[in-house]
């Protein structure tokens, strides 16, 4: 069966230090991989997606970059944190053109505080 | 630019109560539009509605989807204290090479005993 790991679970960073978040998947090959972001209270907002290796879309532009560097790993990443950079983030998967119920998968999620 | 919006922000009721959430869309070549339960961490899957006027049903929670208006709703009867949790309604439309999945700012249902 398919899983997802996402660590750490929680994070303190400074501001300025760099940031780097790990999202693996298992049991599935060529997935669509998401990162989102959720501020305290509000919606999930989606960062990035990739359909494949080196493959990244950028949905709103920002202090984040995220990299694929194998097919079932995806990295956020930032070189310079700001304190807007907190909040919850969320990995997940997709099979492309999936036609099942259940399309979108996420992880356990990490709980980034930056101060 | 493709967008959700749910409605009410937030809601407060006694156990008993039903409640109907509100989400409206704008998506670029629409696939279908998701609801999911969310309480601490990993939101949870509810429902998939891709048809207009089909409910979907699961115990007290059911949804059903206009297609014409640009709109669901989720309905919750008999509500329990277990139903307290942020709802997230999420649309999936066409992105570069794939569907992505586009999720409103949520409803935050508190149910008191």
């Amino acid at each position: 069966s398919q899983t997802i790991h996402q660590w750490p679970a929680t994070l303190v960073q400074p501001v300025g230090s760099p940031l780097s978040l790990e999202c693996t998947v298992e049991g599935t090959s060529n997935p669509n991989l998401y990162w989102y972001r959720q501020a305290a209270g509000r919606g999930l907002q989606l960062l990035f997606y990739s359909v494949g290796i080196g493959q990244i879309s950028s949905e709103v532009p920002q202090n984040l970059s995220a990299s694929r560097p194998q097919d079932r790993q995806f990295i956020l990443s930032s070189k310079k944190l700001l304190l807007s950079d907190s909040g919850f983030y969320l990995c997940a998967w997709s099979v492309s053109f999936a036609d099942t119920n259940e399309k979108l998968f996420f992880g356990s999620g990490t709980q980034l505080s930056v101060l | 630019e493709d967008k959700v919006v749910q409605s009410p922000l937030s809601l407060v009721v006694h156990e008993g109560d039903t409640v109907t959430l509100n989400c409206s869309y704008e998506v670029t070549n629409f696939r279908s539009l998701l609801w999911y339960k969310q309480e601490k961490k990993a939101p949870t899957f509810l429902f998939m509605l891709t048809s207009s006027g089909i409910e979907k049903k699961s115990g007290r929670l059911s949804s059903i989807l206009d297609k014409k208006e640009l709109f669901s709703i989720l309905n919750i009867t008999a509500t329990q204290t277990g139903d307290s949790a942020v709802y997230l309604c999420a649309v999936e439309g066409i992105g570069s090479g794939t569907y992505k999945y586009i999720f409103g700012t949520g409803t935050r249902l508190k149910v008191l005993a």
